[in-house]
């Protein structure tokens, strides 16, 4: 599975929206991009994956770049609680693949 | 989003004696689970993948025989660690495969 990329640590303003950033540039085409997030002493929260296309739920969007080589994560309206080790992971489908979590982005959301 | 379980939250245990935790996926029937230790300020570190009615598949460096790995049915996979020593003292996290993986709260072991 191809590495990721991200920064160790970032600030963000309560209420206002977070973008996380992720390289991938050894992505292959059957690749999705995963994201989770681990709250402190937690197990990890799933959050959004695609493939190429941007994606957006009820928690985040995700926006891909066109040559798969980067992505980036908002969170719209960071709150307190959006305080958490945020994981970009790229993993080929399928039911036995398995998921590498790297070090994240310790996204820390201030009042 | 789908729930995992992981049972005990936390459990203390003396040096020599063997712990297990059970890991279940409350609403959705799991093929592959996941089984992944933390140690503190660490990433998560895969231990082994558990597949339904087989044997399941260790990451190099993990001794199949100390953590002992059962998936006997489909919302249920167990980790048993065996003569635990202190440093197995750790965070324990499993995950179960839907279309997405989704993770248990944890197991803090602490072994005396």
């Amino acid at each position: 599975d191809a590495k990721t990329t991200q920064p160790p640590s970032m600030d963000c303003a309560e209420g206002r929206a977070a973008n996380l950033p992720c390289n991938h540039s050894t992505i292959s085409g059957n690749e999705y991009v995963y994201w989770y997030r681990q709250i402190h002493s937690q197990g990890p929260q799933y959050i959004i994956h695609g493939l190429k296309n941007n994606e957006t739920n009820e928690m985040a969007s995700l926006i891909i770049t066109e040559d798969r080589k980067s992505s980036t994560l908002i969170l719209p309206h960071a709150t307190l609680r959006d305080t958490a080790v945020y994981y970009c992971i790229v993993r080929v489908g399928g039911a036995t693949n398995k998921l590498i979590f790297g070090t994240g982005t310790l996204l820390a959301v201030q009042p | 989003g789908a729930v995992v379980s992981q049972h005990p939250s936390w459990v203390i245990c003396k040096s020599g004696t063997s712990v297990k935790i059970e890991c279940r996926s409350l609403d959705f029937q799991a093929t592959t689970m996941f089984w992944y230790r933390q140690f503190p300020k660490q990433s998560l570190m895969l231990m082994a993948t558990s597949n339904e009615g087989s044997k399941a598949t260790y990451e190099q460096g993990v001794e199949k025989d100390k953590f002992l790995i059962n998936h006997a049915s489909l919302t249920l996979s167990t980790l048993t660690v065996t003569s635990a020593h202190p440093e197995d003292s750790s965070f324990y996290i499993c995950s179960a495969r839907d279309r997405v993986d989704f993770f248990g709260p944890g197991t803090r072991l602490t072994v005396l």
